[in-house]
């Protein structure tokens, strides 16, 4: 079973604070980095797909970096709102097709 | 609207008796994929389908059977439902593997 990891587990900011988490996946088979954001009572929603080294990538106050050769990419929310809060999820895609889901960070943004 | 529909959205069952769990996208997706959510755990892959009639087992296959005999369904199948298998479940699709998954809604099954 193939692991990936997510840090940290859960978070509380206040309002305005910007805030970052990490997900670390293996570094061979490589093929995708998925993040998601999932919201109470919802389903997971697609913020980002990652495939190459160094991509980055943005969504308003989001973004996501990807380093394919150490295994690990950072989410960074800037000025953190209380529609922010959520669990936001990595998945790892593996040149087999198959995927693997961190257990996700939970934000907490405090108004 | 563009949507993967579940159904039922909330299932309980005795042990051992049969049941399926319905999966509908309207997107025209290739990939498919069952996922099962279990406290403490990251979602889990059951079994994905690349296109129509190609299924694979992903991280945790048993007590599970799909088919993909059309692209837009795909349902899961629990022949002999057993207490370990009470969790939430998600479909998802996606169009292609570098793009995102949609996700249904859920279905929360308890088997006792």
């Amino acid at each position: 079973i193939l692991n990936v990891e997510q840090s940290p587990q859960s978070l509380h900011v206040q309002e305005g604070d910007s805030t970052n988490f990490t997900c670390s996946f293996p570094s061979s088979n490589f093929y995708a980095l998925h993040w998601y954001r999932w919201e109470t009572a919802k389903s997971p929603e697609a913020l980002f797909v990652m495939t190459l080294n160094g991509d980055e990538k943005k969504k308003g106050r989001i973004s996501a970096t990807l380093n394919t050769k150490e295994g690990y990419s950072y989410l960074y929310i800037k000025g953190s709102q209380p529609e922010d809060s959520a669990t936001y999820l990595c998945a790892f895609r593996d040149t087999g097709n198959q995927f693997y889901f961190g257990t996700g960070t939970s934000l907490t943004v405090i108004p | 609207e563009a949507q993967v529909t579940q159904n039922p959205r909330y299932l309980i069952t005795v042990t051992g008796k049969k049941l399926t769990v319905t999966c509908s996208q309207n997107m025209n997706h290739e990939y498919m994929s069952w996922y099962r959510q279990d406290p403490g755990l990251g979602l889990r892959q059951i079994y994905y389908s690349m296109n129509v009639e190609v299924t694979d087992k992903g991280d945790v296959p048993e007590g599970y059977k799909v088919s993909r005999k059309e692209k837009r369904n795909f349902p899961l199948i629990l022949e002999s439902p057993s207490p370990n298998q009470t969790s939430l479940y998600f479909c998802a699709s996606s169009l292609s593997g570098r793009t995102g998954y949609t996700f249904g809604s859920g279905t929360r099954l308890t088997v006792v």
